[in-house]
């Protein structure tokens, strides 16, 4: 069935680093949404993307879509402890009628 | 607005049971979906409710139902539970029913099967 494969699964690092996480796709994304969990705490909507190419950004937070659909990511500049959770991406295009979520990306913040 | 509410918070059942979990999604929202959260399965889709009628169904054994209300509430009820079905379960509501509507999250009922 449909996959959205999400890496890297963890990733630790030091206040002020960059971050990075993939979301791809071996079919055509419909749109992609990304989300951040917190620790203990529940999804909260950051962002949509629809068009492709399509780049936007919040504060730190730069948000693409490939050119071909494919694929997305989200890169933070210069992490805070305030940025640690977990960030999903989100296919809006499953058969159900539903959102296929990746399995997220840990991020840890050392200060 | 006040956000989506998810009731109980917290639940302990033992296999065999059955439990029901309610949501009461964001005023004016008219669509309700429900997923399971699970470390080792990630976010999983349930169901989603519309307008008091299942719009769309995830794979998940009929043990997993749910309904919606005239005023957008919506409830789960999972029967027999087994083992496996410990877990997160979430709640989202969005002002129409399709995935490409933002999702506005619960803060969850977590499940746990002895």
């Amino acid at each position: 069935g449909q996959q959205v494969m999400q890496i890297p699964q963890y990733q630790h690092v030091q206040e002020g680093e960059d971050f990075t996480t993939y979301c791809n796709s071996s079919t055509t994304l419909s749109n992609i949404q990304w989300y951040k969990q917190r620790p203990g705490g529940h999804p909260v909507f950051l962002i949509q993307l629809v068009k492709s190419g399509e780049v936007k950004k919040q504060k730190r937070l730069t948000f693409q879509f490939g050119e071909a659909k494919k694929n997305s990511s989200l890169h933070i500049t210069a992490t805070q402890t305030t940025d640690v959770g977990t960030y999903f991406c989100a296919d809006a295009g499953g058969s159900q009628g539903n959102l296929i979520f990746g399995k997220g990306t840990k991020l840890s913040v050392k200060p | 607005k006040a956000g989506v509410t998810q009731t109980p918070r917290y639940l302990i059942k033992t296999r065999g049971q059955q439990v029901t979990l309610s949501c009461s999604p964001i005023s004016g929202h008219r669509s309700v979906s429900w997923y399971q959260q699970t470390p080792g399965q990630g976010l999983q889709f349930l169901f989603e409710y519309f307008s008091e009628t299942q719009r769309n169904k995830g794979n998940f054994p009929g043990r997993f139902s749910g309904r919606q209300f005239s005023n957008s509430r919506s409830e789960m009820n999972v029967s027999t539970l087994e083992l496996g079905d410990s877990a997160l379960y979430l709640c989202a509501s969005s002002l129409d029913s399709g995935p490409a509507f933002t999702q506005y999250f619960g803060p969850g009922t977590r499940l746990t099967v002895l």
